[in-house]
């Protein structure tokens, strides 16, 4: 029940088209839920995050989908670009803990 | 200024050695995080340090040792690992631990660790 589902493993898109990672949970005692973005060698930085209480939150190209009811999230990349090129991480987490459970990633690759 | 700083940036020792790693935050976050790193894999938490107190320690190997001198730094010291601890160690910080509205943790460049 601790579990983030995260799909698909890898993803390879075109340039300028939309690059859509999921994720789904199961304990309904998550309240926050981030996205992080990860290059090689570097640490994970934190895109975008969103709590249950909303449906959407959008920031630049980057936008988070949340269905509450069928306890899922997707990061949705816009204009995909190949900077974008990365692992994401989506990650859910409960007020009063301590411990971000993490999906188990996706590889993304933009293809100029 | 959402950084957390860790250094070294690479690190190869033996078996025998000891060595430590550091990180900083300039934030006033009060809540400090390790975490190891393996390839292709999510980052898997290892201590939590809150008010520089340690309050987590998930079942790490005690050649694992977390120092919280003070509120900006965190210290991992190292002694006697095994080949299969080489990985990406990070550091996180976020302003509180366990408050609803201060949960985002930010994460350091990390510390790539060889042992050979």
């Amino acid at each position: 029940q601790q579990q983030v589902k995260q799909s698909p493993q890898s993803l390879i898109v075109q340039k300028g088209g939309i690059s859509i990672i999921n994720c789904a949970y199961e304990n309904t005692a998550f309240d926050y839920f981030p996205w992080y973005q990860q290059f090689p060698g570097k640490g994970p930085a934190l895109l975008i995050a969103i709590r249950p209480d909303v449906s959407e939150k959008k920031e630049g190209r980057f936008t988070i989908s949340f269905n509450k009811s069928a306890k899922q999230f997707s990061l949705h990349i816009m204009d995909s670009q190949p900077g974008d090129s990365a692992t994401y991480f989506c990650a859910a987490f409960t007020s009063g803990t301590y411990k971000y459970i993490f999906g188990t990633g996706t590889r993304l690759k933009v293809l100029a | 200024d959402t950084e957390v700083t860790q250094t070294p940036k690479h690190l190869v020792m033996g078996m025998t050695n000891k060595k430590s790693l550091k990180c900083e935050q300039h934030m006033g976050h009060r809540a400090m995080y390790w975490y190891k790193q393996k390839a292709k894999k999510p980052p898997e938490l290892m201590f939590v340090y809150s008010y520089e107190k340690l309050s987590i320690n998930e079942s790490v190997p005690s050649r694992f040792s977390p120092e919280c001198p003070n509120s900006s730094l965190l210290n991992l010291h190292l002694h006697a690992l095994q080949p299969e601890d080489s990985a990406l160690y990070l550091c996180a910080s976020s302003q509180e631990l366990s408050s609803a509205d201060t949960d985002t943790q930010y994460f350091g460049p990390g510390t790539r660790l060889t042992v050979l």
